[in-house]
């Protein structure tokens, strides 16, 4: 079946512009995460969304950053104003629950000049 | 806090050495620890993971260790190839066992 989906594969902005960033998790998961990655760095917790149950948005650096998940299923982070350091691979991933294996999406590279 | 942490950084062994990565965690409540193979360019994908229950999962080249008193799990890789050469990453659960925080990650380089 198809895995989790992430668009846009890339995204160049002007600082000061508003991104959207769109996960689709694999259908009938219902915990999904967010992660942003640093060229050669690790993977730094944003948001976890699990079931209707509220989100976890003890990651998001600023509140520039903000994410929703629709029905359960597709998931938009946000990210107002952009800065440079904004800058990285934002990741996907989704679980068929709390604490099973995460399946992560391609990933959208952002850059912002 | 939350925190999981990863030794070393970085890791160079010969073909056919073993490797052995190291991680400590905060919570105690945490009870999965999912080891990530992310290879240049690519998506984080599983290769192990082990539950609370157990002491040492092994699946061919790879096994994983958990000390729960210590709050310490391990990855060893056996008989590395150069195939093993990414990025591994180890993770916890935090926050009463729902997200996932993820150690620093080791650079794996296998020298042929």
């Amino acid at each position: 079946g198809a895995g989790v989906s992430q668009s846009p594969s890339n995204k160049v902005t002007e600082k000061g512009k508003d991104v959207e960033l769109r996960c689709d998790p694999i259908s009938g998961h219902t915990a999904l995460y967010w992660y942003r990655q640093s060229l050669g760095q690790g993977l730094e917790f944003l948001i976890y969304f699990q079931g209707n149950s509220a989100p976890d948005k003890s990651g998001l650096p600023s509140d520039r950053f903000s994410a929703e998940r629709t029905g359960g299923s597709v998931s938009t982070l946000t990210i107002q104003r952009t800065q440079q350091e904004d800058s990285a691979v934002y990741l996907c991933a989704s679980s068929p629950k709390a604490n099973t294996e995460a399946f992560f999406g391609q990933g959208t590279r952002l850059t912002v000049v | 806090g939350e925190n999981v942490e990863q030794h070393p950084s970085t890791l160079s062994v010969q073909e056919g050495d073993s490797a052995v990565i190291k991680c400590t965690y905060s919570d105690s409540a945490s009870n999965y620890f999912p080891w990530y193979k992310q290879e240049l360019g690519k998506r984080p994908q599983l290769i192990i993971d082990i539950r609370s229950n157990v002491g040492e999962k092994k699946d061919q080249r790879i096994a994983v260790t958990l000390n729960k008193t210590a709050k310490h799990f391990s990855l060893h890789i056996t008989e590395t190839q150069p195939e093993d050469s990414a990025v591994y990453f180890c993770a916890a659960p935090h926050t009463g066992g729902f997200k996932t925080i993820f150690g620093a990650g080791t650079r794996l380089f296998v020298k042929a």
